[in-house]
This record gives C-alpha cells, sequence and structure tokens, in this order.
C-alpha cells in the first residue's frame, strides 16, 4: 500500500471554478509535505512545502493545508485558469534513519476547461 | 537558483540496446543528485542518489546503473535495455539533504 496516497485521481473543472485536492499518508515521522506541479511530459516544479507545525501555506492562487493530527492534506485551487491543468503531486519526506527520502503519491491529473 | 539540463527530451531504443541520459546542474555547488522512473499512471520511484562525486546508492535493484564523474553531472546508464525500462525518467537536485529537490526536464524512454 501506498504511503502516500491522493484523491481524486482526476479531476475536470470550468475555468474560474475553485478546486480541493487530498492527500492522505502514513509516513511517519516525517519532516515536512510539498505539493508539486507537473505539466505533462514535464519535470514537477514545486508549489508549497509545510513543517508538521504548520497548518496553511499559500503561494498565490494555491493553498495548501495539513492536519498532522489525521495525516491529511489538501490543495485548494481558486479561480482556476486553464494553464492549472496539470498533474498535482503530493510528497512526504520520511526521516526514517535520516535519509530524508521523497515518498510520492500518484498525483492528482486537473484538467480546466474553458 | 540552480537549473537541470538533460538530454535527450526522447529517446527510443530496441531491446538489448545500451543506454546513457545525462543530467547536468548550473547554479549550484556539491549537490545532492537524484535519478526517478515515472511510469504511466504511478508515483516517481527512486533509482539512485548521489551525495558527492563518485558516491552512488542505489534504491532498488535493476538494469541501470549511475555514475557521478563530477560534481555536476550525474549519468544514467544499461548495458542491455528491457521493455520494462521504457519510462520518463527526471533528474533532481538539492542543495543538501532533505531541502527541496529541483526537477530536471525528463528524459521520455521508449524501448521496443
Amino acid at each position: 500500500k501506498n504511503q502516500v496516497e491522493q484523491s481524486p485521481q482526476s479531476l475536470i473543472i470550468l475555468e474560474g471554478k475553485n478546486c480541493t485536492l487530498q492527500c492522505n499518508y502514513t509516513v511517519s515521522p516525517f519532516s515536512n509535505l510539498r505539493w508539486y506541479k507537473q505539466d505533462t511530459g514535464r519535470g514537477p516544479v514545486s508549489l508549497t512545502i509545510m513543517t508538521f507545525s504548520e497548518n496553511t501555506k499559500s503561494n498565490g492562487r494555491y493553498t495548501a493545508t495539513l492536519d498532522a493530527d489525521t495525516k491529511q492534506s489538501s490543495l485548494h485551487i481558486t479561480a482556476s485558469q486553464l494553464s492549472d491543468s496539470a498533474s498535482y503531486i503530493c510528497v512526504v519526506t520520511d526521516t526514517t534513519s535520516g535519509t530524508y527520502k521523497y515518498i510520492f503519491g500518484t498525483g492528482t491529473r486537473l484538467k480546466v476547461l474553458a | 537558483s540552480q537549473t537541470i539540463h538533460q538530454w535527450p527530451a526522447t529517446l527510443v531504443q530496441p531491446v538489448g540496446s545500451p543506454l546513457s541520459l545525462e543530467c547536468t546542474v548550473e547554479g549550484t555547488s556539491n549537490p545532492n543528485l537524484y535519478w526517478y522512473r515515472q511510469a504511466a499512471g504511478r508515483g516517481l520511484q527512486l533509482l539512485f542518489y548521489s551525495v558527492g562525486i563518485g558516491q552512488i546508492s542505489s534504491e532498488v535493484p535493476q538494469n541501470l546503473s549511475a555514475s557521478r564523474p563530477q560534481d555536476r553531472q550525474f549519468i544514467l546508464s544499461s548495458k542491455k535495455l528491457l521493455l520494462s525500462d521504457s519510462g520518463f525518467y527526471l533528474c533532481a537536485c538539492a542543495t543538501r539533504r532533505g531541502e527541496t529537490q529541483y526537477f530536471g526536464p525528463g528524459t521520455r524512454l521508449l524501448v521496443l
């Protein structure tokens, strides 16, 4: 079972609408949680990073939340634009044995329609 | 800020042929370097990471190998490609362990 689960797998919304992507993880211990945006055929780009003591972090129209007690995170996109069409990947840093290994979710594929 | 170059962007190779993918980094010194593979519909899988010249750690047993001949050069190789080696290969770097990893543009490999 993957230690980082994302939902939904895919999502289609109309331009201008808001959406929320979910991430549940079991990685423990962990140092931080990141959200990346990956355009088709490109490398992922970091959007936000939160330590276990942070509850929310914003980057423009992107707002990430973290509940370390329930091991859940969400990424909220406000007033979506066509350029938001991409895969969004939740990544948790595993600090077991000091490895700081990235544990990746399988991503949510978002499609924004005009 | 660092810039990561990967080439080629796309590669089609026959089964049994050798492979060499190159990754070079600009804008940072002594970075941690990573090779990932991304299969369709699956999360990124760490293949190798390196904390310095000549220092390679392998995460999963496989048909591939990695080398770091220079501080900012990371090479992924294979002597004989398998069909299962097809995928999207990403190189990443971080200034040090635990810091944000920055990804290159990727190489799409198709083994036929």
